[in-house]
């Protein structure tokens, strides 16, 4: 079946530092792809998307690009703010048939001062 | 303001009690979703709706209902036959063939067995 596979964390930055976080999936079709955040105590919010093969999503500073060779979809920021400090999910959506989302396992981020 | 609503914010039960959580939504979404959050787990789906009485079990079904009688509510219970109820509970609904369109999630329910 259809999975996603999330850099394990929680994850530690200083502010201004680049940030990545890995994700790579699994799917028998042409999924879309997802970034969601996740703010302490609330529900998720979308991030960016990214429909095809070569997208790039981008929102608040963060990018990230469908990589169908690799099966991949990193988040990347080239400077964190404190602000950034949530919990963030990576997710795929086949477009045909079977239409709901499946998350990873979802990565703790920190930024400190 | 449109949007989608999660009561209650904390929800305690006894043991062998159902409780029913609720979700309603005003985005004249046609889909709606539940899903559990379990740290370490991500998110795993127990029940969708993508039309008024119709739903499908999703990957964690046992031990909850749904029901789908309306457009904007999708209420969920979760059975004494659930045996670990404890977790964070979200819904979230989006509009048909929802690939290329956002998924709104509410606030969540955190439910507790004591």
């Amino acid at each position: 079946g259809d999975s996603v596979t999330q850099m394990e964390g929680p994850v530690t930055l200083s502010e201004e530092a680049f940030l990545t976080i890995n994700c790579t999936y699994t799917a028998t079709g042409y999924p879309s792809l997802f970034w969601y955040v996740q703010y302490p105590g609330e529900g998720l919010q979308l991030l960016l998307k990214a429909t095809k093969a070569d997208d790039k999503g981008s929102n608040k500073g963060f990018e990230a690009t469908y990589r169908k060779e690799t099966t991949s979809f990193h988040l990347e920021k080239g400077s964190v703010q404190v602000s950034d400090s949530a919990v963030y999910f990576c997710a795929l959506g086949m477009n045909f048939g079977n239409e709901k989302l499946t998350f990873g396992t979802g990565t703790r981020l920190t930024i400190i001062p | 303001d449109g949007g989608i609503t999660q009561s209650p914010k904390y929800l305690f039960r006894k043991e062998g009690q159902n409780v029913t959580l609720s979700c309603e939504q005003n985005l004249n979404h046609d889909a709606m979703y539940w899903y559990r959050q379990d740290p370490g787990q991500g998110l795993r789906l127990i029940y969708y709706s993508q039309i008024v009485n119709d739903f499908q079990k999703g990957d964690i079904a046992e031990g909850y209902s749904v029901s789908r009688e309306k457009k904007e509510s999708f209420p969920l219970t979760v059975t004494s036959a659930q045996k670990n109820p404890t977790a964070f509970y979200l819904c979230a609904s989006t509009l048909p063939g929802f690939m290329n369109t956002e998924a709104f999630f509410g606030q969540g329910t955190r439910l507790t067995v004591v």
